[in-house]
């Protein structure tokens, strides 16, 4: 059965702290695995990792997929409370951009 | 430019009644999918759609039906609501690319559904 798991579950820093979120699959038909934030309604795409070892990055956020360890993990450096959120890990699995989500990890940031 | 939306936004229904929830986007997208997100599971596909007319069974289909009359619509019925159906649902699009793979999925803001 496939499966996507991110840990932590939940996260509480300090504003300026640095943070990584992991995120662990085990799919079959990998095609690529993607980020998402969510802060009160729809989640918002961060990132989409189709190869191993290659850094994305957009601001203070950047991620990396290993392909044969079958992880990936968001940073996030210096924290600011609007990076307050659920950080949602999901892949895309098959040929029909189905995507099978992890729980979340909710990272709440004070000032 | 509205991309994903979705109505109602919240509703409140007694067990036993029925009710469809709207998924509207403008973005001409291929694919549609309707997702159930409940506190510490992520969200959770219910079902999808490759295109009009087409739909398919996701990972928790049971208790919803689909229909893809047209392209920029999905909707998704309960036909007799349990308090276990009692969720935010999302509903998504996205766009197959000529290398294969897909755009990102785009979503709207959920429904907010009470079963009592």
């Amino acid at each position: 059965e496939d499966k996507v798991v991110q840990s932590p579950l939940s996260l509480v820093v300090h504003e300026g702290d640095t943070v990584t979120l992991n995120c662990s699959y085990e799919v079959t038909n990998f095609r690529s695995l993607l980020w998402y934030k969510q802060e009160k309604k729809a989640p918002t795409f961060l990132f989409m990792l189709t190869s191993s070892g290659i850094e994305k990055k957009s601001g203070r956020l950047s991620s990396i997929l290993d392909k044969k360890e079958l992880f990936s993990i968001l940073n996030i450096t210096a924290t600011q409370t609007g990076d307050s959120a659920i950080y949602l890990c999901a892949v895309e699995a098959g040929n029909t951009g189905k995507l099978i989500f992890g729980q979340g990890t909710t990272l709440q940031v004070k000032p | 430019n509205a991309g994903v939306t979705q109505t109602p936004k919240f509703r409140v229904l007694k067990t036993g009644q029925s009710m469809t929830l709207l998924c509207a986007q403008d973005m001409n997208h291929e694919y549609m999918y309707w997702y159930r997100q409940d506190p510490g599971m992520g969200l959770r596909l219910i079902h999808y759609s490759v295109g009009e007319g087409t739909t398919a069974k996701g990972e928790v289909p049971d208790g919803y039906n689909v229909s893809r009359l047209k392209k920029q619509n999905f909707l998704l019925g309960l036909e007799s609501a349990a308090p276990s159906q009692t969720s935010v649902y999302f509903c998504a699009s996205s766009q197959p690319t000529l290398r294969g793979t897909y755009q990102p999925q785009h979503f709207g803001d959920g429904t907010r559904l009470s079963i009592l």
